[in-house]
């Protein structure tokens, strides 16, 4: 079974700080997503990562994916209140045709 | 790209009631399609899942069932609502990522 582990959970970080959320999971996979949740919203496709090596950027967020230590991160590079939500983590098993989401971290920038 | 309809938005049902949720899917064929549930905020968890018409896989067992009698067309129902089924639903399809719908509250009283 594939189990998929975020941390942290919650992070209260500062403006203008930067920080690192994790993604780890159990078995191989071929591809692995990031997603982006507002309070009360429904997710929102941040990245598609489909290779060992895989960075993508997108203003101040960046995701890698590490397959061989079965590990993506997510970056967060000088944080604005706007990047406040839940970001969830979402790992691919193409045979069995579905994916398993992380818990999910709940991110607070305070000013 | 695709876009995922999901309604009705919120819902408010009494114990034992049945429930319908739909889902469509426009701007692509024979995708994949999923409900999932959200509690308080939470993680995802995988309700069902359907690779094409009449081709079900459900994941936990409970008093939810789904069905897809077209294409792009998914639907979850209950014949009797359980206090334990409020949660948020959303539908999903799946191309290159996920598409999600934007959810429908459920909350049973």
């Amino acid at each position: 079974e594939l189990k998929v582990e975020q941390n942290p959970l919650f992070l209260s970080m500062q403006e203008g700080k930067n920080y690192t959320i994790y993604c780890n999971y159990s078995t191989t996979s071929d591809r692995l997503y990031w997603y982006r949740q507002d309070p009360g919203k429904s997710l929102e496709s941040l990245f598609v990562l489909l290779s060992n090596g895989a960075v993508k950027q997108e203003g101040r967020l960046m995701a890698s994916l590490d397959t061989k230590a079965r590990l993506s991160t997510l970056h967060i590079t000088a944080a604005v209140h706007d990047l406040s939500a839940t970001y969830f983590c979402a790992v691919h098993n193409t045979n069995a045709g579905k994916s398993t989401f992380g818990d999910g971290t709940t991110l607070t920038v305070k000013p | 790209s695709q876009t995922i309809h999901q309604w009705p938005a919120t819902l408010v049902q009494p114990v034992g009631s049945p429930l319908s949720l739909e889902c469509t899917v426009e701007g692509t064929s024979n995708p994949n399609l999923y409900w999932y549930r959200q509690a308080a905020g939470r993680g995802l968890q995988l309700l069902f899942y359907s690779i094409g018409i009449d081709q079900i896989s459900s994941e936990v067992p409970q008093n939810l069932s789904a069905s897809r009698p077209q294409d792009r067309q998914f639907i979850l129902s209950s014949k009797k609502l359980l206090l334990s089924d409020s949660g948020f639903y959303l539908c999903a399809a799946r191309y290159y990522g996920y598409t999600f719908g934007s959810g429908t509250r459920l909350t049973v009283v």
